[in-house]
């Protein structure tokens, strides 16, 4: 499979635990994005990368995330002490090239905090 | 703001049936618009990208329509499917960087 696959599809953790989630893309997409999707919402962007560099971050990301791709291919998103209100699907998506035309999202990690 | 709205926010049809979401968007700079299926707990999967230029883009039975000047997108589903069941998410791309102002979508719900 050469889709966008991300880990662990499913995560309950208690309040003020930390978290790790993992994105892989799609080979060779420079561009990675994550988004969080509460239930009957649409995703809202959280940052994305360019290679390895995080080129923007939402007002969204508060101190607690933070999100890294340090080979330009793999990225992970961490939460720190996490809360109820995280609870949500946090989705990754990449895409290829300059014109970045199609995103390709990812099954999702669904987060639930106890 | 940029906003994007999406309407009806539920639907139930019956097989066979044809039905049509609707999507108003108030987004500046506007590159392109997509219409995103999303079965529950799964990504959105693509079904549509449509430019300034395009008024009318089909992919198979979905056909989704563009309306610059109104501000105004639609998704048509003709004969309808179980498989259809699922969320049907609006996307406006802003910008050069490929950031994308989601609806909050429609889901719709396809009965035998």
């Amino acid at each position: 499979d050469t889709g966008v696959s991300q880990d662990p599809r499913h995560k309950i953790t208690k309040r003020g635990q930390n978290v790790t989630f993992r994105c892989d893309p799609i080979s060779e997409h420079n561009r990675l994005y994550w988004y969080r999707q509460t239930l009957g919402q649409g995703p809202e962007f959280l940052t994305y990368f360019q290679n390895e560099a995080q080129l923007e971050k939402s007002r969204l990301l508060s101190d607690r995330f933070s999100a890294e791709r340090p080979k330009g291919s793999f990225s992970t998103l961490e939460i720190q002490r996490t809360e109820q209100g995280d609870s949500a699907m946090y989705l990754c998506a990449s895409s290829e090239g300059l014109a970045a035309y199609e995103q390709y999202f990812g099954p999702g990690t669904r987060l639930t905090v106890t | 703001k940029n906003q994007v709205e999406q309407s009806p926010q539920s639907l139930i049809i019956l097989e066979g049936k044809n039905c049509t979401l609707q999507c108003n968007y108030t987004v500046s700079p506007f590159s392109n618009l997509r219409w995103y299926k999303q079965d529950t707990g799964r990504g959105p999967v693509s079904l549509t990208i449509m430019t300034f230029s395009e008024n009318t883009k089909s992919n198979g039975r979905y056909t989704a329509t563009l309306d610059a000047d109104t501000k105004q997108s639609s998704l048509h589903i003709t004969a309808s499917q179980l498989s259809d069941s699922a969320s049907y998410i609006c996307v406006v791309r802003s910008g050069g960087y490929n950031k994308l102002i989601f609806g909050a979508g429609t889901r719709l719900a396809v009965h035998p």
